[in-house]
């Protein structure tokens, strides 16, 4: 079945630092979301990529789809202790339901 | 408010009780998801509906687990003769249709003791 990926885990930045998060999929995806889940609270939508290739800005983030619709990534610019929380990529193929992967845990220190 | 409400936020039973939650979506939302969420881990598909359809089962899902949306509204998660590994966050989403972002609920906390 359909499996989604992220890493790292675990990232610790100092603030102003940049943050990646990488996701991969077992299966070519229909779209791909991403989430933020702060701690003690429930995922919320970020963002949607549905085009190959396709890269969305959202001020300090950027988040890219691969090529063949397989990976995808979030970076972060110049973090800020904001940013702290659960990073999820939510993928989907035709058709089916939203399949998350792990998450990557983000945590700032100023 | 017009978010996607879930009750009760929590619940604590005894092993081998049957427990059952309510999600109510955002109106018009034809696909509801239910998902299952321990610490540090990312949300896991249990099930989804469109409309009153359930239209896929996650294969771990255990048979002691069902759902249903009989008027493609509401949707309601039954565990019977829990245990102690049912104990989790569970998490309900809508969205409008298969290509549009899910909304979350806040979510029903599950202790089995």
């Amino acid at each position: 079945g359909q499996q989604v990926m992220q890493i790292p885990q675990y990232q610790h930045v100092q603030e102003g630092e940049d943050f990646t998060t990488y996701c991969n999929s077992s299966t070519t995806l229909s779209n791909i979301q991403w989430y933020k889940q702060r701690p003690g609270g429930h995922p919320v939508f970020l963002i949607q990529l549905v085009k190959s290739g396709e890269v969305k800005k959202q001020k300090r983030l950027t988040f890219q789809f691969g090529e063949a619709k397989k990976n995808s990534s979030l970076h972060i610019t110049a973090t800020q202790t904001t940013d702290v929380g659960t990073y999820f990529c939510a993928g989907r193929e035709a058709g089916t339901a939203l399949i998350f992967g792990k998450g990557t845990t983000l945590s700032v220190s100023s | 408010d017009t978010g996607v409400s879930q009750n009760p936020r929590h619940k604590i039973t005894k092993r081998g009780q049957n427990v059952t939650f309510r999600c109510d979506p955002i109106s018009e939302h034809n696909r509801l998801y239910w998902y299952r969420q321990t610490l540090g881990q990312g949300p896991e598909f249990l099930t989804y509906f469109q409309n009153e359809a359930q239209l896929e089962k996650s294969r771990l899902l255990s048979d002691r687990f069902s759902a249903e949306r009989p008027k493609g509204s509401f949707s309601t998660l039954e565990i019977q003769r829990t245990e102690q590994g049912d104990s989790a966050m569970y998490l309900c989403a809508s969205s409008k249709d298969s290509l549009t972002e899910a909304f979350f609920g806040q979510g029903t906390r599950l202790t089995v003791v």
